[in-house]
């Protein structure tokens, strides 16, 4: 399996609160993403980055912001947390970008109350 | 019309079966497909690519139709094991070098004994 882990697993906390997700490789690849998971939309992507410092937008990106400071780690904020952003968030990794499959992690199941 | 659409089953089919998805996509453009296996709570894994040509691994079969913009998944002998969700996945980009992938919301294959 692809060196990706994901912290934390679960977090559960309250509407307004912070909330920054990290996503950690070991596999040294240029492209990181992340994608929520919600029951009838399937993977929507959040945001992603091809590179230290370079990230872009993706198709639910409002409310989220990211950072990439270094290769192997790719954090997701959510500034101000509110319920529609519980969600099960995946990272995923490519070596190349578009035309390579990703590789996932296990996922952080976050609930905001 | 969703870029990529898949059939969310479930469909039940009894140890032995050959069961089979099909997925369409509406940008002609698309470059490279594939299909991944979830099992419930976990993350999405890679099952097979998905050529121009067809591809075989094992009991499971993956072709392309360009014309009519669909691929197919063909599992032949199900398992047990074989219950998941499957999604079809398609690179709907041209600058392959930064977009990322676009899943599918999934067919739910359910194997009885």
């Amino acid at each position: 399996d692809a060196g990706i882990t994901q912290s934390p697993r679960h977090k559960v906390t309250e509407t307004g609160t912070p909330v920054t997700l990290r996503c950690h490789q070991t596999e040294n690849h240029r492209y990181m993403y992340w994608y929520r998971q919600d029951p009838g939309h399937g993977l929507r992507l959040i945001h992603y980055s091809y590179g230290v410092k370079d990230t872009d937008k993706g198709e639910v990106s409002d409310g989220y912001s990211v950072s990439r400071s270094k290769t192997e780690d790719f954090l997701l904020t959510l500034e101000s947390a509110t319920s529609s952003q519980t969600s099960v968030y995946f990272c995923a990794i490519s070596e190349q970008g578009g035309n390579q499959p990703q590789h996932f992690g296990d996922g952080t199941r976050l609930s905001i109350l | 019309r969703k870029e990529v659409e898949q059939d969310p089953g479930p469909f039940n089919v009894p140890e032995g079966a050959t069961v089979a998805f099909n997925c369409t996509y509406s940008n002609s453009a698309s470059q490279s497909f594939f299909w991944y296996r979830q099992d419930c709570r976990k993350e999405p894994k890679l099952l097979m690519s998905v050529y121009s040509s067809g591809n075989e691994d094992g009991r499971f079969t993956a072709q392309l139709n360009r014309a009519s913009q669909y691929i197919s998944l063909l599992i032949r002998d199900s398992k047990l094991s074989d219950s998941a969700t499957y999604l079809c996945v398609v690179n709907p980009h041209m600058d392959t070098g930064r977009r990322a992938l676009t899943f599918g919301s999934g067919t739910r294959l359910q194997v009885q004994p």
